[in-house]
């Protein structure tokens, strides 16, 4: 069965810091991947995906994932953070024709 | 750009009582899912539907649940008799093919 584990509960970076939201999948089968983000009483957003294309996928708002299949890892990162990208963010699994999977999400809180 | 819509955005309710949550899909889309975050916990599936079918359920789907396409347009999930622990964040999600899910705001349910 699938799984995806999200390290860290909660990650406080200063504004202008990097951003890493780690995220490491179990699978049998190389599977599909997203990052959503939720902002504060909202739904949930697609921020980016990979789909087996390029393993360096960009996404919207500055964020981009790497697909690494010998770490089993889809980790998340931005170069600079900005206020506004104080949310919560979900990874997510898939193998194609399955129910995504959830990680328990990280919060991201952005430090002036 | 063509988004995912969701009715009510909040809903409360008597335990016991029967509550209708209403999803609009993209229109182009053929597979539908529901989905449910208990609040501070991760997101959870629930069901997917294509071809006017169920096509997957969990075990959180249990016969006091029901989905239902009665429109070209809408997507329903329906509570018979609300229990407490159904208070949660519903999220309905849309797909055109099988791995890119569009989610709606949500709805967030309580269960008095």
């Amino acid at each position: 069965a699938q799984s995806v584990t999200q390290l860290g509960s909660h990650v406080s970076v200063s504004e202008g810091a990097l951003v890493l939201l780690r995220c490491n999948y179990s699978s049998s089968v190389p599977p599909y991947l997203f990052w959503y983000v939720q902002y504060p009483n909202q739904g949930l957003q697609l921020l980016l995906k990979y789909t087996s294309a390029a393993t360096l996928v960009k996404g919207i708002n500055g964020f981009e994932a790497e697909f690494k299949k010998s770490e089993t890892s889809f980790h998340l990162t931005k170069p600079s953070a900005h206020m506004s990208d104080a949310a919560e963010y979900f990874c997510a699994a898939t193998a194609g024709n399955t129910p995504l999977v959830f990680g328990k999400g990280t919060r991201l809180s952005v430090i002036a | 750009e063509p988004e995912v819509t969701q009715t009510p955005s909040h809903q409360v309710t008597q335990m016991g009582q029967e509550v209708i949550l209403r999803c609009v899909p993209i229109s182009n889309h053929l597979y539908f899912y529901w989905y449910r975050q208990i609040l501070g916990q991760k997101v959870e599936f629930l069901v997917s539907f294509y071809n006017n079918e169920i096509s997957e359920k969990s075990e959180i789907f249990d016969d006091q649940f029901s989905v239902e396409r009665p429109d070209g347009s809408n997507f329903t999930l329906k509570i018979r008799s609300t229990k407490l622990e159904d208070s949660a964040m519903y999220f309905c999600a849309s797909s055109e093919q099988e791995e890119t899910q569009y989610f709606g705001p949500g709805t967030r349910l309580l269960v008095l």
